[in-house]
């Protein structure tokens, strides 16, 4: 049973504009919540996190969004860039153990 | 380099084969992590190891899935009789502690798998 969700597969924004990726979950035990980002044939790079008692963190063009009562985070980018284009995974952890989506695969449109 | 390093970056064998997949962790590194993502799916958790504690197995599919570290570093995955299922990316992962909250996890560039 999949506890994390990316039900959009694929994403495509023009260069500039924002990037708005969108991730679900079922389990009320998760504390923390991550965003890595993964290139074709490389191994998944850590973007940035958010812990549970909070509803928001930024770091520069990235800000994580978490919404408890829904269960949803959400990961915005702005100004999305080409070089953003890569596939974003939404994580959850709990106990330790980390619980990943699907991806989704963003493309930046110059 | 300084990052998790992962050997084979690819292997092709045969079913009912064994293999043995490597991962190097960032050295002082406690935490290690070994996850597989099969085509079009999420990576799925497979064994955690914390330091010298008795690793957590729980996300292993079956007992021809077996892994180990030693010294605290290196950790070899071990998949008997292999079958084209096991057909995926094994990725490794490892952080300086295990509770997320101050260390995100660092990965491997993972190990192609294909079963044929």
């Amino acid at each position: 049973d999949q506890q994390v969700k990316q039900n959009s597969p694929s994403l495509s924004v023009q260069e500039g504009r924002i990037s708005i990726l969108n991730c679900d979950y079922t389990n009320s035990m998760f504390d923390y919540f991550l965003w890595y980002k993964k290139y074709p044939a490389e191994g998944p790079t850590f973007l940035i996190s958010i812990s549970s008692i909070k509803d928001k963190n930024e770091d520069g063009r990235f800000t994580v969004f978490l919404n408890k009562s829904a269960k949803h985070l959400s990961l915005h980018i702005v100004p999305s860039q080409p070089g953003d284009s890569a596939v974003y995974f939404c994580a959850a952890s709990a106990q330790n153990q980390f619980y990943f989506g699907t991806g989704t695969s963003l493309t930046v449109i110059p | 380099g300084a990052g998790v390093s992962q050997s084979p970056s690819n292997k092709v064998t045969e079913k009912g084969k064994d293999v043995e997949l490597r991962c190097d962790p960032i050295s002082g590194h406690t935490a290690l992590y070994w996850y597989r993502q099969s085509l079009g799916q999420g990576l799925e958790f497979l064994i955690y190891f914390q330091g010298n504690s008795a690793p957590d197995k729980s996300g292993l599919p079956s007992d021809r899935f077996s892994a180990e570290r030693t010294g605290g570093s290196v950790s070899t995955l071990t998949i008997q009789r292999t079958q084209q299922e096991d057909s995926a990316v094994y990725l490794c992962a490892s952080s300086l502690v295990a509770t997320p909250a101050q260390q995100p996890q660092h990965f491997g560039d993972g190990t192609r798998l294909s079963i044929l």
